[in-house]
């Protein structure tokens, strides 16, 4: 069974702290990709990474860097909280484009909801 | 910057009733569509996806391409309570960024 962990649930931290969001899949895929979900603005993608130590930005990294170690591990962090990064964090992961698949045959985490005050 | 457009709804149908789901796309050079299905408070999940023009079932679910028209359908027949939920249609261009709608908010009720 496929399975994406995020580190947390829920997550309140203070303006201006170093926020460190953990994203773990077990599918061996080599895409993973950090996304946020607000009331009304749909999901909008932060950053994704198609292999280790690469990465890539999406629609809206500012404020926003990321870190491939391994395989299976993305993380997303946020350098200096601010109150317009609280939001539904979600992390995805899906396999390598072969032409019979797609990046978009994504599967998500539970999500981390963030709360920053 | 492609764009993808849904009706926010909420789209209210009655239980066995067909639910049409439908999702419009600028960009022409846009290859994989793709439907994701987000109950409340969870995170989504994919239902189904399509790649050629013309219809694709799986179950009580069809997914429907056009792309000279450039829209795409979800039909969901024999609608039943637990098909509530907010689907996202999301599309994938040739740069293999994914983009998606915002989604369509469905309550099917008893």
């Amino acid at each position: 069974d496929v399975k994406v962990t995020q580190s947390s649930r829920y997550l309140v931290k203070r303006t201006g702290e170093k926020v460190f969001l953990e994203c773990v899949q077990d599918m061996d895929h080599e895409n993973m990709f950090w996304y946020r979900q607000d009331p009304g603005l749909g999901l909008r993608l932060i950053y994704f990474s198609y292999d280790v130590k690469m990465k890539e930005k999406g629609d809206i990294p500012e404020g926003y860097s990321v870190s491939r170690e391994k395989k299976e591990r993305f993380s997303l962090i946020l350098e200096s909280a601010s109150t317009n990064q609280t939001s539904m964090y979600l992390c995805a992961s899906s396999p390598l484009w072969t032409g019979a698949s797609s990046q978009l045959e994504q599967y998500f985490g539970p999500g981390t909801r963030l709360t920053v005050t | 910057q492609k764009e993808v457009e849904q009706n926010s709804g909420p789209l209210s149908v009655p239980e066995g009733a067909i639910a049409s789901l439908n999702c419009t796309y600028s960009d022409r050079g846009s290859q994989s569509f793709f439907w994701y299905r987000q109950y409340s408070g969870k995170s989504p999940e994919l239902i189904m996806f399509i790649y050629s023009n013309g219809d694709k079932e799986d179950g009580r679910f069809t997914a429907q391409l056009n792309k000279a028209s450039q829209y795409v359908s979800l039909l969901i027949r024999d609608s039943q309570p637990s098909d509530s939920a907010t689907y996202l249609c999301a599309l994938e261009g040739g740069s293999y960024i994914p983009t998606f709608g915002r989604g369509t908010s469905l309550i099917v009720h008893p």
